[in-house]
C-alpha cells in the first residue's frame, strides 16, 4: 500500500527552463510535507517543505504547490540546472505519529546543458 | 562541523551471521532514524527514536534490532533472521520528533557474500 507516490521514475529537461515534479499521495492524515534530494552514494538533503494548511510555499529557484483536494504536491526548479540532476523524493509526515516520514519512491531529474 | 556519520559506508557479511551498522551525530538531535532503500524504490523505515533508551518499530522492522544507550548513538543490527539484508541503509536524525527536517548520513551499503 503506496500512501505516497512518484509515478515519474525520471525527467529530462533543459538547462533553464522549469523542472517540474510530482507526488501523490493517500493518507488524508498527512499534515507536513517535504522534499529531498539524493546524489547517487550520499544521504538525502532536506530541500523545502510545506504545511497542510499552505498551497505554496517557495525559497529561491525552488517552489512547492499543495492541491489538498486532489491529494497532490509538486516541486517546480526554475531555471533548472545541472547542478539540480539528481534524484528527488516527496514524503509526508502523519499527524500524531511523531517524526515518522512516508516516501515516495522517487524522480530522477537530468537537466541537460 | 556537525553531522550524522555513518560507518563502515560498504560492509559485506556472510549468510547466517549478524552485522551491526553504526550511526553517529553530533547535532544534539532528540529522534534518530534507520531507513532501508532499495532499487527504484523510497526509502523504508525500520526503526526510530524520539528519545534516549526509547524506540519503535517502523514499517519493516522484522530481523533487525537497535539500541539507543546515548544521545547521539543508534546502531542498527541486520540479524541472520533478515532474509533479503542487501541494500542502502541510510540513518538519520531530526531536533524532535514532530516532523522536522530529518537530516541524513551518507549511508552504508551492505551486501551479502
Amino acid at each position: 500500500d503506496q500512501q505516497v507516490k512518484q509515478n515519474s521514475p525520471s525527467l529530462s529537461v533543459q538547462e533553464g527552463r522549469i523542472s517540474i515534479l510530482n507526488c501523490d499521495y493517500t493518507n488524508s492524515m498527512f499534515d507536513y510535507f517535504l522534499w529531498y534530494k539524493k546524489y547517487p552514494a550520499e544521504g538525502p538533503t532536506f530541500l523545502i517543505s510545506i504545511s497542510s494548511i499552505k498551497d505554496k510555499n517557495e525559497d529561491g529557484r525552488f517552489t512547492v504547490f499543495l492541491n489538498k483536494s486532489a491529494k497532490h504536491l509538486s516541486l517546480h526548479i526554475v531555471p533548472s540546472q545541472p547542478g539540480d540532476s539528481a534524484v528527488y523524493f516527496c514524503a509526508a509526515r502523519i499527524y500524531n505519529q511523531g517524526g515518522k516520514l512516508i516516501f515516495g519512491q522517487g524522480t530522477e531529474l537530468s537537466v541537460k546543458p | 562541523d556537525g553531522g550524522i556519520t555513518q560507518s563502515p559506508k560498504y560492509l559485506f557479511r556472510k549468510e547466517g551471521q549478524n552485522v551491526t551498522l553504526s550511526c553517529e551525530q553530533n547535532l544534539n538531535h532528540d529522534a534518530m532514524y534507520w531507513y532501508r532503500q532499495d532499487p527504484g524504490q523510497g526509502l523504508r523505515l525500520i526503526y526510530y527514536s524520539q528519545i534516549v533508551n526509547d524506540f519503535q518499530k517502523g514499517d519493516i522492522a522484522e530481523g533487525y534490532s537497535v539500541s539507543r544507550e546515548k544521545k547521539e548513538s543508534f546502531p542498527l543490527t541486520v540479524t541472520s533472521a533478515q532474509k533479503n539484508p542487501t541494500a542502502f541503509y541510510l540513518c538519520a536524525s531530526s531536533i524532535g520528533g514532530r516532523g522536522e527536517p530529518q537530516h541524513f548520513g551518507d549511508g552504508t551499503r551492505l551486501s551479502i557474500l
